[in-house]
């Protein structure tokens, strides 16, 4: 497809068990970023790549979330030991990396942790 | 530092009536660029507008027009006759600053159209 994907769509996981949420950007797009949606809340910034380079980590949580790119493309965000304040909507976007361009977003991954 | 600030939460509005979203933003630098996103029910956000800080000119779409002006660090979003599809939330953004693309959103402005 043309656009954005996540996977999975959706995630259902124990308190304290580990999580992997993948992001296939638009091809093309150098930059990658990763949101967090917190039910009715506005985008929360957890992290962004440029490449497979992350120059703004500002916004990760908690030494429990991190997130790797490779091949420029492919992108996944891992949370270790989730608690149940991680539940959520992961929302990825790319863009083509300046700062003058639109993101798009994937659907989402919307997480439970139970 | 950028900030963006949508005062509005929800705005409810009967079906053909116009009504405006406001987006007030701040930053200390002179070249940036102002986005509106809309996302609706379906949760995925989807890009309206781009403007950057040195066109002023205002932008109409159909029924869809923005207002930018600098003297108030305002770029408000007027939807003319509004419809039910027009229900969503909808997020101002502010990319500015720094060596690479980072972008502040508002918290949203929840739409409801009301048949």
């Amino acid at each position: 497809g043309a656009g954005v994907s996540q996977s999975p769509s959706n995630k259902v996981t124990e308190k304290g068990k580990d999580v992997e949420l993948r992001c296939d950007p638009i091809s093309g797009h150098t930059a990658l970023y990763w949101y967090r949606q917190s039910l009715g809340q506005g985008l929360e910034f957890l992290i962004y790549f440029q490449g497979n380079s992350a120059p703004d980590k500002s916004g990760l949580p908690s030494d429990r979330f991190s997130a790797e790119r490779t091949g420029g493309s492919v992108s996944t965000l891992t949370i270790q030991r989730t608690q149940q304040e991680d539940s959520a909507v992961y929302l990825c976007a790319s863009s083509l990396g300046r700062r003058s361009y639109e993101q798009y977003f994937g659907p989402g991954t919307r997480l439970t942790v139970t | 530092a950028q900030k963006v600030t949508q005062a509005q939460t929800e705005i409810s509005v009967v079906e053909k009536e116009d009504v405006t979203l406001d987006c007030v933003y701040e930053t200390r630098d002179t070249t940036y660029y102002l986005f509106w996103y809309k996302q609706p029910p379906s949760g995925e956000l989807v890009f309206l507008i781009r403007r950057n800080s040195f066109d002023e000119q205002n932008e109409i779409s159909g029924r869809y027009s923005w207002n930018f002006q600098k003297s108030t660090s305002s770029f408000n979003f007027t939807i003319t006759a509004s419809q039910v599809v027009d229900s969503a939330v909808y997020f101002c953004a502010l990319s500015a600053g720094g060596g690479y693309q980072k972008v502040t959103f508002g918290t949203g402005t929840k739409l409801q159209v009301i048949p």
